[in-house]
Formats: structure tokens, sequence, C-alpha cells
């Protein structure tokens, strides 16, 4: 069955940094990949989505990779902010039907 | 007032007690799911219903059932609650787009706790 992976340990960086967090996935690419922040005690919230023909997309601080020959996802916030702080999940969709399957999240904590 | 809301957002019941959550939207979304969330785990589904006449199980259906009453309600069952379905519960809803490229809205969960 697929499997996704995200970085289990939590990241800590100082406020300006770039973070980067990792999304990797078994067998099959998947037709795209989102990506959610999740605050705690709340539901996740949609950031950006990229397709599987696509290297990369951008939203203003935030940049997505999707690497088909790595089968890899990387997730940029550049100029890093406190409030940035949270868990970040990636999800992958692979079939019309819109079901996701997602990743185990990775906690970000940015530093003053 | 929020697009998708669940009740209750906490819940403390005993093993073998039957107990259902529910979720309303305000999307106008014809798909809504259910999922489970466990530390370390992630976000696992459960049921997903893609139309009113519509319900399929997801990854991990044992022990759970659900009913779609109406486009904006989708309710959650533990037809007998046991301790291992302690978890975060998490409604979200989808609207097919381009592509079947779909974003998921989620309801702010519901904390349960089987005693």
């Amino acid at each position: 069955s697929q499997k996704i992976e995200q970085n289990s340990e939590a990241l800590n960086i100082q406020e300006g940094k770039t973070a980067t967090l990792t999304c990797n996935y078994t067998n099959y690419s998947p037709a795209y990949l989102q990506w959610y922040r999740q605050d705690p005690g709340r539901g996740p919230v949609f950031l950006l989505l990229i397709r599987e023909n696509e290297k990369e997309k951008r939203k203003e601080r935030l940049k997505v990779t999707f690497d088909t020959t790595l089968k890899q996802s990387l997730f940029h916030i550049t100029a890093s902010q406190p409030a940035d702080s949270a868990t970040y999940l990636c999800a992958l969709a692979y079939n019309q039907g819109g079901k996701l399957i997602f990743g185990q999240g990775t906690e970000l904590s940015v530093k003053p | 007032d929020a697009d998708v809301t669940q009740t209750p957002r906490n819940r403390i019941t005993k093993t073998g007690k039957r107990i259902m959550l529910e979720c309303s939207q305000t999307k106008g979304h014809d798909r809504m799911y259910w999922y489970r969330q466990d530390p370390g785990l992630g976000l696992r589904l459960i049921y997903y219903s893609f139309d009113v006449k519509d319900i399929n199980k997801g990854e991990i259906s044992d022990g759970y059932s659900v009913s779609r009453q109406a486009q904006a309600k989708f309710s959650l069952s533990l037809e007998s609650a046991i301790p291992n379905q302690t978890a975060l519960y998490f409604c979200a809803t989808s609207e097919p787009g381009q592509l079947y490229q779909e974003t998921q809205y989620f309801g702010p969960g519901t904390r349960l706790l089987v005693l």
C-alpha cells in the first residue's frame, strides 16, 4: 500500500530563516499533492496544491516543489515568522474522486 | 459562522455506549468525509460520501457507521464504543474541481474519549 512519510521530529528554526519540510512517498506518483496547515485544536487548512506535471508552485512566502523521480515534495516557508508555527500536513491524491491520503505531519516551531 | 461545524466538540463516553458525531456544512458541497487523527498516525479516512445516495468505506471503517441525511449533513456513529476509538475526529467537505483537484475544508474537530 502507499506510504507517505514526513519528518516525524519537530523542526525548530529561528525567525527570518527558511523552513523546509519534506514529504516522501512510495510506489507510484500521485495525480497531485496538497499541503495543509493545522494549528492545535483546529482542523487542517489548505495552503497549496501542485500537480504531477508541475515542478514548483509559489504563493507569497510559500513554495512547494514536486520531484517524481525522487518521489518527494518539499515545502518551503521563506522569512519565517513565529506565526508560522504549526503542524504541516502533506496529502496525496491518486485518482479522480477527491480522496486524499495524508502524511502524519511535521510540527514547525519558529522562535523569535 | 463557520462553514463546516461539528457537534459535540468534546465527548467522554464509556465502553459499549453508542454515540453519534454530527457534521453540518453551509458550503453547498456534495462531497463529505470523516477522518480520525491519532498522534503519530496522521489523518485516516473512515467513510466518505460523494452525494446523498453515495456512501463509501475508507481505510478504517470497522466499528463505525455513517448516515448522510441531506447534502449538508453527515453523521458518524460508533455503535459500541471501545477505548481504542479515543481520537480526534474531523469532518471535511470538497467540491469536484478542475481535473478533479479538490481542496478539502475541515471542521473544528470532535475530541472523543472512551473510558
